[in-house]
């Protein structure tokens, strides 16, 4: 299985509601990632978790809330959102950071937000 | 982390070969060079990444200069399914896993 799925494909939310999105990997990589995408624009790097810790906050709201259960899943707690949070969030997943060169990320799909 | 530059859009007609530019002049000598592509509304996939040699796999053939300051990504023979947005990134191995993706190049393959 080389495959990282998000759920859910598509979320509609209000600036009150809490809402949460899930990323799930089985090919044993212990690193993993949250990116916000806005449109037409590139990736930007959110957190980062090495072995189920957070390692990387890249100064996000704290209305955002990242949670690693285990090595395999890994959540994005919402409240409390504004429209402008309205992206494309994507997960990735790699084997670790001492892995050497065959370190690439397997990117999910994504989960388009629309905060309204 | 090295900034990468990259044109912002190219064309180029189905069955020929794709050469997408990549300039890094800043790059230091333990940053690697990866390229993604996103084709519209998926997520990034992964396509080749190299150091100093030239690379090739079954998807493309990356080409650096030995300076290492520019690298050119080729698609030997592009499809209408390469039309995606390419991204060059310069990466640091052992530094943390943050990949900071540049602006990218917008590929049309034109039948």
């Amino acid at each position: 299985d080389t495959e990282v799925t998000q759920t859910p494909k598509h979320l509609v939310m209000g600036m009150t509601n809490k809402k949460s999105l899930k990323c799930e990997q089985h090919m044993g990589h212990r690193a993993m990632y949250w990116y916000k995408q806005k449109a037409k624009k590139p990736p930007e790097l959110m957190f980062v978790y090495s072995y189920e810790k957070l390692s990387i906050n890249e100064s996000v709201p704290s209305r955002f809330s990242p949670e690693c259960p285990n090595s395999s899943l890994l959540n994005l707690h919402l409240h409390a959102l504004q429209p402008e949070d309205s992206a494309l969030y994507l997960c990735a997943s790699s084997f670790d950071r001492q892995r050497g060169s065959y370190n690439e990320q397997f990117f999910g799909p994504g989960t388009r937000l629309t905060v309204l | 982390d090295a900034k990468t530059t990259q044109p912002t859009s190219m064309d180029c007609a189905e069955g020929r070969a794709a050469n997408l530019p990549c300039n890094h002049s800043t790059i230091s000598g333990n940053e690697y060079v990866y390229w993604y592509r996103q084709i519209h509304s998926q997520g990034p996939q992964y396509i080749i990444h190299g150091l100093k040699n030239n690379e090739t796999n079954e998807m493309a053939s990356l080409i650096i200069t030995e300076d290492r300051k520019s690298s050119t990504l080729i698609l030997p023979h592009a499809t209408l399914r390469d039309t995606a947005v390419y991204y060059c990134i310069a990466y640091v191995l052992w530094a943390g896993n943050q990949f900071y993706f540049g602006t990218g190049t917008s590929l049309t393959v034109i039948p």
